[in-house]
């Protein structure tokens, strides 16, 4: 199974600065077609998780564009660039190169300062 | 737009098999996409248990629950199931269904806390 490592797993930030979340994959995510099957997911407390970034660096409708993805092979970043009340919350990354299974990150526990 | 919506049982009873329903809204669940399941206890991560690929009926399922685990799809319904054999304390968790791992459609369903107790 492909091992997905965050970090750091708590992130306290102070409102309108910048967040970072690294994401390590025990091996390389890309795809014969071409594509990174790596994606990130928000879940607000007491709700469901949602995709923010898919492949890499596409982000899902309705997602604003203070958040942002990069990264390949097997380090991929999350970047918040100023950050939000309603950024609160846990944020996963996933991979779905290597499935199944599908993996899931510990999860990164984002809270304002 | 798409809805999920989870239905079943909130307490099962160890060993016993544990079987959760998930009615899709505003799609045919029969023209494209994967469903699948995610679950989590309380307090911790999420797991991948298993997706079914519609246009092709094919499965796949997380090898560490594999041999406990069925999804299926009930087209006449728009809903996909899922069903959990021999259940411990450890399967104690709230449940998902969602469009993973589907590129094009992200969705979930609100979830549902299942309990696996005597």
């Amino acid at each position: 199974d492909v091992v997905m490592t965050q970090s750091p797993l708590s992130l306290p930030v102070t409102l309108g600065q910048p967040a970072s979340i690294s994401c390590r994959s025990s091996q390389s995510l890309a795809y014969s077609d071409g594509n990174t099957y790596l994606n990130w997911f928000q879940q607000r407390p007491g709700q469901s998780p949602r995709r923010l970034i898919y492949k890499v660096s596409n982000r899902d409708s309705g997602v604003p564009d203070r958040f942002s993805g990069s990264g390949s092979g097997t380090d991929f970043t999350l970047k918040i660039s100023r950050v939000e009340a309603e950024d609160v919350g846990v944020y996963y990354c996933m991979q779905g190169t290597h499935w199944p299974p599908i993996t899931f990150g510990q999860g990164t526990r984002l809270e304002i300062k | 737009q798409v809805q999920l919506q989870e239905s079943g049982p909130g307490l099962v009873k160890p060993s016993e098999t544990l079987s959760l329903t998930c009615t899709v809204s505003g799609y045919s669940i029969s023209s494209d996409y994967f469903w699948g399941w995610i679950r989590q206890p309380p307090g911790k991560g999420l797991e991948w248990i298993g997706s079914i690929y519609r246009s092709s009926g094919s499965t796949y399922y997380n090898p560490s629950l594999k041999s406990r685990v069925t999804i299926s799809v009930d087209t006449s319904k728009n809903q996909f199931s899922l069903r959990l054999n021999s259940v411990t304390a450890a399967d104690t968790a709230v449940y998902y269904c969602t469009s993973i791992p589907s590129d094009a459609l992200d969705v979930w369903g609100q979830g549902t806390l299942v309990t696996v107790s005597s």
